[in-house]
């Protein structure tokens, strides 16, 4: 069975950065379309970047454009969001999906922005 | 930016029939756009129902189903059971870049 296992996360500096990666279990990177979301505490998910599954191309949320970057190892077979220029808006759960031929989640990683 | 719409909140009777609906501000919703429907129980990660509009995941019970109705996308739950109730996020995808939820509805079985 497929699963999205997420490490990284965890207390930031507002100001500060944070990577965190996803790594797909038995499934192929060129298949699908990974994506990074975020939901803060009782909040609805919001849809954060997206990766192409050829790997051509990234887009984000106006709201990290600039701070954030998506990226991919595919020696590795792992997805990464780097963070930087943290503000306590960033405070949430973050969660990768892939999107294909199926549609997978991780299991989130909580990011908490404070001093 | 699109917004997408869904109902707030909804209610249904066990094993009643409910539609829960995804708008787009820009128009109609078509298989264009590879609706996702999306369910999150409290302090669990969502996982995936539905995927470009009706296809089920294996874990999806045949009790779920999504459609296009009018200009919008629809998850239809029919037979409602207690393990239903849950958030229900639709997900959308406008042009080759962006990628927008919805609200949410939350969805009560009582």
């Amino acid at each position: 069975e497929v699963q999205l296992l997420q490490s990284g996360g965890g207390l930031v500096q507002p100001g500060g950065s944070l990577r965190l990666s996803c790594e797909p279990s038995e499934l192929t990177f060129k298949n699908y379309w990974m994506h990074w979301v975020r939901q803060a505490p009782g909040k609805g998910l919001v849809w954060v970047a997206r990766f192409r599954a050829d790997g051509t191309g990234t887009s984000y949320a106006d709201s990290v454009k600039g701070r954030f970057t998506i990226s991919r190892d595919n020696a590795k077979s792992t997805l990464y969001l780097q963070m930087s220029s943290l503000t306590s808006d960033d405070t949430a759960a973050y969660y990768c999906i892939g999107t294909g031929p199926r549609s997978y989640w991780g299991q989130g990683s909580l990011v908490i922005v404070s001093s | 930016q699109a917004v997408v719409t869904q109902e707030p909140s909804l209610t249904v009777s066990p094993g009643g029939t409910v539609t829960l609906t995804c708008g787009s501000s820009t128009g109609a919703v078509t298989s264009g756009h590879y609706p996702y429907w999306f369910q999150q129980k409290p302090g669990q990660a969502p996982r995936t129902l539905i995927f470009d509009v009706g296809n089920r995941h294996s874990w999806t019970p045949d009790r779920f189903s999504g459609s296009l109705l009018g200009d919008k996308a629809a998850l239809t739950l029919s037979g409602a059971q207690p393990e239903d109730e849950a958030e229900y996020y639709c997900f959308l995808s406008f042009s080759d870049t962006r990628r927008v939820f919805g609200g949410g509805t939350k969805l009560t079985v009582l």
